[in-house]
């Protein structure tokens, strides 16, 4: 079945500093989405990517969709305190609505 | 507040009995999905409804669970003879699209239900 592997586990950064998680798929992604959970809360929807080598940006998130369609990145510049938590990218859902996740990318940044 | 909302948010059993619980999703979502997720780990895909009906249900999920969706609104969730291993934070998630098409609609998650079982 499809799974989706997220790189690094963990970052730990300084405030200020640029933070980059990647999300590598097996299998080619019709679309991919990209969720923040903070800590104590549940996962909130930031974007879709669907056409390959997209790029959107957000303020200071831009992500990026592989020319394959089977890798994604989310990078953030100059990270703020309030960047905090877990930063997961989703595959597609099937026409019987399963998607699935990867475990995610935990980011921490110290003031 | 127009989000999902979940209830309870918090369900402390001793294992054996059976609990459940309840996802109010936002209001004209015609989609209603159930995750699991524990500590470290990204929502694990449990069962999906699309209007009353249950389309698609994770292997996963043992014959203790059980999801229902009478009226096409809310939703249940009931896991019966619960073991200490279905402690999770249970989520739940609704969107909006058309039906028999590949799903891109954006999907707002609820506050979760944490369950512990002792």
């Amino acid at each position: 079945g499809q799974q989706v592997m997220q790189i690094p586990q963990y970052q730990h950064v300084q405030e200020g500093e640029d933070f980059t998680t990647y999300c590598n798929s097996s299998t080619t992604l019709s679309n991919i989405q990209w969720y923040k959970q903070r800590p104590g809360g549940h996962p909130v929807f930031l974007i879709q990517l669907v056409k390959s080598g997209e790029v959107k940006k957000q303020k200071r998130l831009t992500f990026q969709f592989g020319e394959a369609k089977k890798n994604s990145s989310l990078h953030i510049t100059a990270t703020q305190t309030t960047d905090v938590g877990t930063y997961f990218c989703a595959g597609p859902r099937t026409n019987a609505g399963k998607s699935t996740f990867g475990d995610g990318t935990t980011l921490t940044v110290k003031p | 507040d127009t989000g999902v909302s979940q209830d309870p948010r918090h369900k402390i059993t001793k294992r054996g009995q059976n609990v459940t619980f309840r996802c109010d999703p936002i209001s004209e979502h015609n989609r209603l999905y159930w995750y699991r997720q524990t500590l470290g780990q990204g929502p694990e895909f449990l069962t999906y409804f699309q209007n009353e009906a249950q389309l698609e249900k994770s292997r996963l999920l043992s014959d203790r669970f059980s999801a229902e969706r009478p009226k096409g609104s809310f939703s249940t969730l009931e896991i019966q003879r619960t073991e200490q291993g279905d402690s999770a934070m249970y989520l739940c998630a609704s969107s909006l699209g058309a039906s028999g098409v590949p799903s891109t609609d954006t999907q707002y998650f609820g506050p979760g239900t944490r369950l512990t079982v002792l």
